[in-house]
């Protein structure tokens, strides 16, 4: 079955370090989103891709970065982790932008102290 | 701003009766709304969802109301189960771009 795979499940790591959270999908969807979850603020939109090169800001975008070389993966990157950042981190991924769900990943807890 | 909230942050409910979970948006160009299910250590799991050409839509044991008018999304759960016990989302796909916006939730507990 196709599927949205994220990894690492937990990390923990130190202020300053630069992290990479990677999103794996088998289903070649074009549409993949990165949100975070915080208490309080629910899901919030990190950053998003339409497709192969394409990257766009969402909501909460400063501090992290990702890249699209390929249909099936869209890594996160926080360039320098600061303590703001420790959050529950979600990939998602959709056929279509209009009128179809968002298929999440389980989700990476990150924590940096 | 553009935001979806939820009107309750907890609503417990016996088994066997039918839960009502309601969502209020700002946003009226939206057109088109999901519900979500997430489960503790899981990711957000669909539910069921609704256009804004629609009033209503059913599914199995739930049904998803929308009120224009109000700006308001509600969640039905008839014969709630323990199995039902979660925190529910309502999302708005923000002008078809693909980008949702999440309310903050509803913990869902159902007593047995």
């Amino acid at each position: 079955d196709a599927e949205i795979t994220q990894s690492p499940r937990h990390k923990i790591t130190e202020t300053g370090r630069q992290v990479t959270l990677a999103c794996h999908q088998t289903w070649n969807h074009n549409n993949m989103f990165w949100y975070r979850q915080d208490l309080g603020h629910g899901l919030r939109l990190i950053h998003y891709s339409y497709g192969v090169q394409d990257t766009n800001k969402g909501e909460v975008s400063d501090g992290y970065s990702v890249s699209r070389s390929n249909t099936e993966d869209l890594p996160l990157t926080l360039e320098s982790a600061a303590s703001s950042q420790t959050s529950v981190y979600f990939c998602a991924s959709s056929e279509a932008l209009q009128g179809t769900e968002a298929f999440f990943g389980q989700g990476t807890r990150l924590t940096v102290v | 701003g553009e935001n979806v909230g939820l009107h309750l942050p907890t609503l417990s409910v016996q088994e066997g009766d039918n839960s009502i979970i309601n969502c209020a948006y700002s946003n009226s160009a939206s057109d088109y709304f999901i519900w979500y299910k997430q489960e503790s250590g899981k990711g957000p799991q669909f539910i069921i969802d609704i256009r804004s050409n629609m009033d209503k839509r059913q599914g199995q044991r739930v049904t998803v109301l929308l009120n224009k008018t109000v700006k308001h999304l509600s969640l039905q759960i008839a014969a709630t189960q323990p199995g039902d016990s979660a925190v529910y989302f309502c999302a708005e796909n923000k002008n078809d771009t693909g980008k949702l916006i999440f309310g903050q939730g509803t913990t869902l507990q159902v007593k047995p």
